[in-house]
């Protein structure tokens, strides 16, 4: 059983919505990172928190709104998404060293009418 | 010239074959190398981190060749569990990730 949980699995929204998609990791680790994965592509990193600061912001637009309210949590606001965004939206966490192994949450797969 | 590249496969391997998949990178200074497996629509886990001295686990050997700039895993003894995708993963300090493309495995009975 994966110690990384993500709600909700699935979630579909309109355009004009303001949804977020939430994460939480059990295993002590400081590090959380969110990716997006389209079909039949590899994981692409956007963002990376490390003792709750952001660390890493992949340029990705504004429409995305990364928050980690504690070590523990990480969530990711959406607002005014465009249908491309579709796509399973990963977290993962990591012990504190910057190179370390990542664990993944199970996603939550978003569909953008 | 993409930071991080693998054969995408597929690999189509009857049970009991035994299938190697290499991935290259492109900065010297990566330090961190990981083989990742995931299955269709589920998340990636983490099969094994790799290391300039090989390192085992199993059927599993993955190896990493800093002078040619490649990692690669060995899969012994194959099963048909072993279908899946799998991802090589580098991070070059500051937690940054870049994964390969995947290789698609098929082990057929």
């Amino acid at each position: 059983d994966t110690e990384v949980t993500q709600t909700p699995k699935h979630l579909v929204m309109g355009m004009t919505n303001k949804k977020s998609l939430k994460c939480e990791q059990h295993m002590g680790h400081r590090a959380m990172y969110w990716y997006k994965q389209k079909a039949k592509k590899p994981p692409e990193l956007m963002f990376v928190y490390s003792y709750e600061k952001l660390s890493i912001n992949e340029s990705v637009p504004s429409r995305f709104s990364p928050e980690c309210p504690n070590s523990s949590l990480l969530n990711l606001h959406l607002h005014a998404l465009q249908p491309e965004d579709s796509a399973l939206y990963l977290c993962a966490s990591s012990q504190d060293r910057e190179v370390g192994a990542q664990y993944f949450g199970p996603g939550t797969r978003l569909l953008v009418l | 010239r993409k930071e991080v590249e693998q054969d995408p496969g597929p690999f189509n391997v009857p049970e009991g074959a035994t299938v190697a998949f290499n991935c290259t990178y492109s900065n010297s200074a990566s330090q961190s190398f990981f083989w990742y497996r995931q299955d269709c629509r589920k998340e990636p886990k983490l099969l094994m981190s790799v290391y300039s001295s090989g390192n085992e686990d199993g059927r599993f050997t993955a190896q990493l060749n800093r002078a040619s700039q490649y990692i690669s895993l060995l899969i012994r003894d194959s099963k048909l569990s072993d279908s899946a995708t799998y991802l090589c993963v580098v991070m070059t300090g500051g937690f940054k990730t870049i994964f390969g493309a995947g290789t698609r495995l098929f082990v057929k009975a």
